[in-house]
């Protein structure tokens, strides 16, 4: 069973919907990320989480929330789709200072009409 | 401002043709830069992570190496399943305690059997 795992894979929504992505993971780890991934624009950190009361913004946290729910779940939220959010959505996982390496989920793929 | 630039965006070899990917960084400081390997339509997977200049890392025919402005990923007698894109990041001095990363844009690698 694969380590981190998102859901839904795929998402196609219309303007003005709210949606939820979800990011649960199986390696212990304290910290968790989401970051979007644009063609040419590469991957740009949305929120991140050290534990499940530390929640911070990252680059481009605007339209965006999040949800620590449990150490091992980390959910992103959309209030408001607009179709400049149709991007790739990646969950990824550290270990905390020291053991800097993150490690990906496969990936959402959302699609805002 | 702390940037990431990665060359060539892409990459064709034919089989066997071994050639080299750069990753350049002007940074304030780095602490480490990681080094990722991404299949259509799946999450990064990690390949290493280097700490200090002249720091040099191997797994089958990748070797990744660092100067204080670069990287390069050295692609050994490439195989076609080596096709992918590879991505770069960097952490920077003080986001040791955030775990944030700076990713550059990829280069797209094509190996023709």
């Amino acid at each position: 069973d694969a380590d981190v795992t998102q859901t839904p894979r795929n998402r196609i929504t219309k303007t003005g919907k709210r949606i939820m992505l979800e990011c649960s993971q199986t390696k212990g780890h304290d910290r968790m990320y989401w970051y979007r991934q644009d063609p040419g624009l590469g991957l740009r950190l949305i929120y991140y989480s050290f534990d499940v009361k530390d929640i911070n913004k990252g680059e481009i946290s605007d339209g965006y929330s999040v949800s620590r729910q449990a150490q091992a779940k980390f959910s992103l939220s959309l209030e408001s789709a607009i179709p400049n959010q149709t991007a790739l959505y990646f969950c990824a996982t550290s270990e905390g200072t020291g053991k800097d390496t993150q490690y990906f989920g496969p990936g959402t793929r959302l699609t805002v009409l | 401002e702390d940037q990431v630039t990665q060359s060539p965006e892409a990459l064709r070899l034919q089989e066997g043709e071994s050639s080299s990917l750069n990753c350049s960084y002007t940074v304030s400081g780095l602490r480490g830069l990681f080094w990722y390997r991404q299949d259509p339509g799946k999450g990064p997977e990690f390949l290493f992570t280097l700490y200090s200049a002249g720091e040099e890392k191997e797994k089958e025919r990748l070797k990744a190496t660092l100067t204080k402005k670069e990287s390069f990923l050295h692609i050994t007698a490439p195989k076609p399943e080596d096709s992918a894109t590879y991505l770069c990041a960097v952490q920077l001095i003080g986001s040791s305690n955030t775990g944030k990363l700076i990713f550059g844009q990829g280069t797209t690698l094509q190996v023709k059997p």
